[in-house]
């Protein structure tokens, strides 16, 4: 039972490449999160997944994309990644109660 | 207004003491409050849940006061393995909120 898994853990891109960072879960929670967190800032929600099949915009999606292809899966894509998107990103599942972080995708972008 | 808020702190303490932290809210309609706590570069984990009853873990006592919307945590006896980022989240109810976090130094 690995809980939340992210892919990859650090990650260095140029300005203007595109990648996904790739969140799966094996906790059958319905819903999915991705955060970023800046240095010395709390967590702001890039986009939220409630169940399978639907997403919607949180506090920053500017410059994101995901996709919840499935109830294990949701991934977040960058198609031109710019120097701001430098942070930490985080995953999660969530039941009503708890939410379960992955540990966390540290992109850098050049 | 940001929908979650916390005094950043840092709250510098030395062991043995109580120190409390409050958090506001602002959507009357969130069902679900919660105190992570994350260490420097790791990722969140839940501290506890928060109940309008209080609830107590050993050290930690959270309470929520619904009629003023905030949160509230209570750490009794600090340890220097205390020393973190709490951070308060609140299910508003379409997705978790999280505040910015009040960071915790316990110092010997």
């Amino acid at each position: 039972n690995a809980g939340v898994t992210q892919t990859p853990k650090f990650q260095v891109l140029k300005t203007g490449q595109s990648m996904t960072l790739q969140c799966a879960q094996d906790m059958n929670h319905n819903s999915m999160y991705w955060y970023r967190q800046d240095p010395g800032m709390g967590l702001r929600l890039i986009y939220y997944s409630a169940s399978e099949g639907t997403t919607d915009k949180g506090e920053v999606p500017n410059g994101y994309n995901v996709s919840r292809l499935n109830k294990r899966e949701f991934s977040l894509r960058l198609e031109s990644a710019a120097p701001s998107q430098t942070s930490v990103y985080f995953c999660a599942g969530a039941t009503g109660s708890e939410a379960f972080f992955g540990q966390g995708t540290r992109l850098t972008v050049v | 207004r940001k929908e979650v808020e916390q005094d950043p702190g840092p709250f510098n303490v030395p062991e043995g003491a109580t120190v409390a932290f409050n958090c506001t809210y602002s959507n009357s309609a969130s069902q679900s409050f919660f105190w992570y706590r994350q260490d420097c570069r790791k990722e969140p984990k839940l501290l506890m849940s928060v109940y309008s009853s209080g609830n107590e873990d050993g050290r930690f006592t959270a309470q929520l006061n619904r009629a003023s919307q905030y949160i509230s945590l209570l750490i009794r006896d600090s340890k220097l393995s205390d020393s973190a980022t709490y951070l308060c989240v609140v299910n508003d109810p379409r997705a978790l909120t999280f505040g910015s976090g009040t960071r915790l130094q316990v110092q010997p």
